[in-house]
């Protein structure tokens, strides 16, 4: 089946730093979404970004579906942006795997 | 609008018992879906329900089971419990089941421990 991997697996950060998290797939996709995993537990849905570039506030990505990897930029990051981020992909010609999601990587942002 | 529901919160159980979780779905979206979290394998897909039809099975002995009913609630249950099943299971609902060009809203999950 489908293989994602995510890097880095952790990272700390100073308030208000820029960071870059990197997701790799090996193979076409239908559908790639990355998540956030609050301290709390629940999964809260950044983007849905199958290819190309979205915005939203302090947050982007980009997804380059011809190489296989998308990216999540995090700017000005806060405190609140501490968590687990996971993408999560999704292929046509996986069936009977839904979503695979990759292992995540662990944020920690310092006041 | 109110988002995926998730009951109970916790749940502490002893091995050999069978559990039941439950997930309310996001009005209006008809597909559910169930992962397992553990720290050392992560999310790992469990099932897809739409429709009251099982559409996918993840890789997981027979002891999981679910199903949904008419009104796009779905209930997993997890019979003769091991301590390996202790873990955060997190419902996800989306529109239109997969493959599927859809967002997937997630639960605040349920927290088994198995004693």
């Amino acid at each position: 089946g489908i293989q994602v991997e995510q890097s880095p697996p952790d990272l700390i950060l100073q308030e208000g730093a820029n960071s870059t998290l990197r997701c790799n797939f090996s193979d076409s996709v239908n559908n790639l979404q990355w998540f956030h995993q609050n301290p709390w537990g629940q999964l809260i849905n950044l983007f849905y970004i199958p290819s190309g570039t979205k915005q939203n506030g302090r947050l982007s990505a980009t997804t380059v579906a011809t190489e296989r990897y998308s990216l999540l930029y995090i700017s000005s990051s806060q405190t609140t942006d501490s968590g687990v981020y996971f993408c999560a992909v999704e292929t046509s010609f996986n069936y009977g795997q839904n979503f695979v999601f990759g292992p995540g990587t662990r944020l920690s942002v310092l006041p | 609008k109110a988002g995926v529901t998730q009951t109970p919160r916790y749940l502490i159980k002893t091995r050999g018992q069978q559990v039941t979780l439950s997930c309310s779905p996001i009005s209006g979206h008809r597909s559910v879906s169930w992962y397992q979290q553990t720290p050392g394998q992560g999310l790992q897909f469990l099932f897809e329900y739409f429709s009251e039809t099982q559409r996918n099975k993840g890789n997981f002995p027979g002891r999981f089971s679910g199903r949904q009913f008419s009104n796009s609630r779905s209930e997993m249950n997890v019979s003769t419990l091991e301590l390996g099943d202790s873990a955060l299971y997190l419902c996800a609902s989306s529109l239109v089941p997969t493959p599927t060009n859809e967002k997937l809203f997630f639960g605040s999950g349920t927290q088994l421990s198995v004693l």
